[in-house]
């Protein structure tokens, strides 16, 4: 079955820590995103990339790096700069071009210890 | 920039009540709009969709209508489901292909 496997579901982090959560896709599409969602609040977008080997910035992304060598693959860094990681992170896809359906990993739950 | 404005929540319902989650954007030019629906711990799904004015997406029971002169796109559901029961997101994907969300709206239906 085509879709967006996101792991690890669960994840802590200690302080000081960098970690990184894995986002691969089987459905050939060419933009990826990664969103945060924190309780009661919408989706904030943190990265996206369009093509392989290019990303940009989205609305918040302090404090996290990602990286697209292939184009199933977008993983997602939080690093220790990011002083309130605690999150519900959730990457998405969509074919080539404006308007598309978004499709959704089922998300990382990020905590600190 | 873009922006959605959904009604805000929770929702509590009965079941076999009426539903009707107010939608509410901004945006330049003509987005695609959208529902999708969250469960507990997991992603997000499409619920329905509508790429032009007037358009109405329809799936499960629930229903939207792309309103242009009120920037709206309402979902609702004539007969809610215990089942029916999740987070839903109003979103709308504008000209340069990036995606807007809302807040979300808490739907509890009881039996």
């Amino acid at each position: 079955d085509g879709g967006i496997t996101q792991s690890p579901k669960y994840l802590f982090r200690k302080e000081g820590q960098n970690v990184t959560l894995s986002c691969e896709q089987n459905l050939n599409h060419d933009a990826m995103y990664w969103y945060r969602q924190d309780p009661g609040q919408g989706l904030r977008l943190i990265y996206y990339s369009q093509i392989v080997n290019d990303f940009q910035k989205g609305d918040i992304a302090e404090g996290y790096s990602v990286s697209r060598e292939k184009k199933e693959s977008f993983p997602l860094t939080v690093t220790s700069a990011q002083k309130n990681p605690t999150a519900f992170y959730l990457c998405a896809s969509t074919e080539t071009g404006a308007k598309n359906i978004q499709y959704f990993g089922a998300g990382t739950r990020l905590s600190v210890l | 920039g873009d922006s959605v404005t959904q009604m805000e929540g929770p929702v509590t319902l009965s079941e076999e009540a009426f539903l009707t989650i107010n939608c509410t954007y901004t945006a330049t030019g003509y987005p695609s709009l959208f529902w999708y629906v969250q469960y507990p711990g997991e992603g997000l799904q499409l619920l329905l969709k509508a790429t032009k004015a007037d358009d109405k997406g329809s799936n499960k029971g629930f229903e939207a209508t792309y309103r242009k002169e009120t920037t709206s796109f309402h979902l609702e559901k004539g007969s809610v489901q215990v089942s029916d029961s999740a987070v839903y997101f109003c979103a709308l994907t504008g000209n340069a292909g990036k995606s807007t969300f809302g807040d979300g709206t808490t739907l509890t239906v009881k039996p």
